[in-house]
C-alpha cells in the first residue's frame, strides 16, 4: 500500500533563507506526487505536482520540488522565504489506477521569523 | 468564475442534531471527495464519488453520508451529530490535466458538536 511521511511537524525559517520541507513516499509502482498549501481557515491550494514528465518541477509562488526514485522522496524547497509562505504544507500521493483518490501526509507548518 | 462551494463555513450545533455539509462545484468535475480533517493533522478520505448515483466509502471510517443525484452537488449528512464529529470537512473534485488527475478543494467547513 501506498504511503506519505513528512519529516518535521513544524519548520522555522528566518525571512530570505532556504526553505526545505522533507516528504517520502511508499509505493510498488511509480506514483504521481503533490504539494499543497493550506492557509488558516481555508481550503488546500495546489502548489506543483510531479507526474515523471520531469524530475524537478516548479510550482507556483516561487516553490519547486525534486522527484528522486532512489531515494522515494520529493521534497518542497523555495530559495528565500517570505513572511506570505508561513502556512501548513501537505505531500500527497496518488496511483494512477486510485482514479484520483489522494493520501496525504502528516503535514508540515512552516514558521517565517522576520 | 469555476469554483468550489461549501457551506456553512462554520456550524456550531448541539449532539443529536442532524445536519447536511453542502459542497457544489461550477467545474463540471466527475470525481468528487469528501475529507476529514482535525485540527494539526493530515487529512483522511471519507467518502468519494466517481459520477451521478456513485457513492463509496473511503478510508477511515465514518458515520456520515453522501449522496450525488447530481454532477455538481455532493452533500454530506449526519443524521445524529455526536461531540466525535467535531473537525474541519473538505471537499474537493478533481479532473484528468496534465497527466494526472488535480483536486480542488472547497474552503471546508469547522463543525463543533456541542
Amino acid at each position: 500500500a501506498q504511503s506519505v511521511t513528512q519529516l518535521g511537524s513544524h519548520v522555522s525559517v528566518s525571512e530570505g533563507a532556504l526553505v526545505l520541507l522533507r516528504c517520502n513516499y511508499s509505493s510498488s509502482v511509480p506514483p504521481y506526487l503533490f504539494w499543497y498549501v493550506q492557509y488558516p481557515n481555508q481550503g488546500l491550494q495546489l502548489l506543483l505536482k510531479y507526474t515523471s514528465a520531469a524530475t524537478l518541477v516548479k510550482g507556483i509562488n516561487g516553490f519547486e520540488a525534486e522527484f528522486k526514485k532512489s531515494e522515494t522522496s520529493f521534497h518542497l524547497t523555495k530559495p528565500s522565504a517570505h513572511m506570505s509562505d508561513a502556512a501548513e504544507y501537505f505531500c500527497a500521493v496518488n496511483l494512477y489506477n486510485q482514479g484520483g483518490k489522494l493520501i496525504f501526509g502528516q503535514g508540515t507548518e512552516l514558521s517565517v521569523k522576520p | 468564475e469555476a469554483d468550489i462551494y461549501q457551506t456553512p463555513r462554520y456550524l456550531v450545533i448541539g449532539t443529536g442534531k442532524k445536519i447536511t455539509l453542502e459542497c457544489s462545484q461550477t467545474m463540471g468535475h466527475d470525481k468528487m471527495y469528501w475529507y476529514q480533517q482535525d485540527p494539526g493533522m493530515e487529512l483522511h478520505l471519507i467518502h468519494y464519488s466517481y459520477g451521478v448515483n456513485s457513492t463509496e466509502k473511503g478510508d477511515l471510517s465514518s458515520e456520515s453520508t453522501v449522496s450525488r443525484i447530481r454532477t455538481e452537488h455532493f452533500p454530506l449528512t449526519l443524521e445524529s451529530a455526536r461531540p466525535s464529529h467535531t473537525s474541519q470537512y473538505l471537499c474537493a473534485s478533481s479532473e484528468w490535466t496534465g497527466g494526472s488527475y488535480e483536486q480542488y478543494f472547497g474552503p471546508g467547513t469547522r463543525l463543533t458538536v456541542t
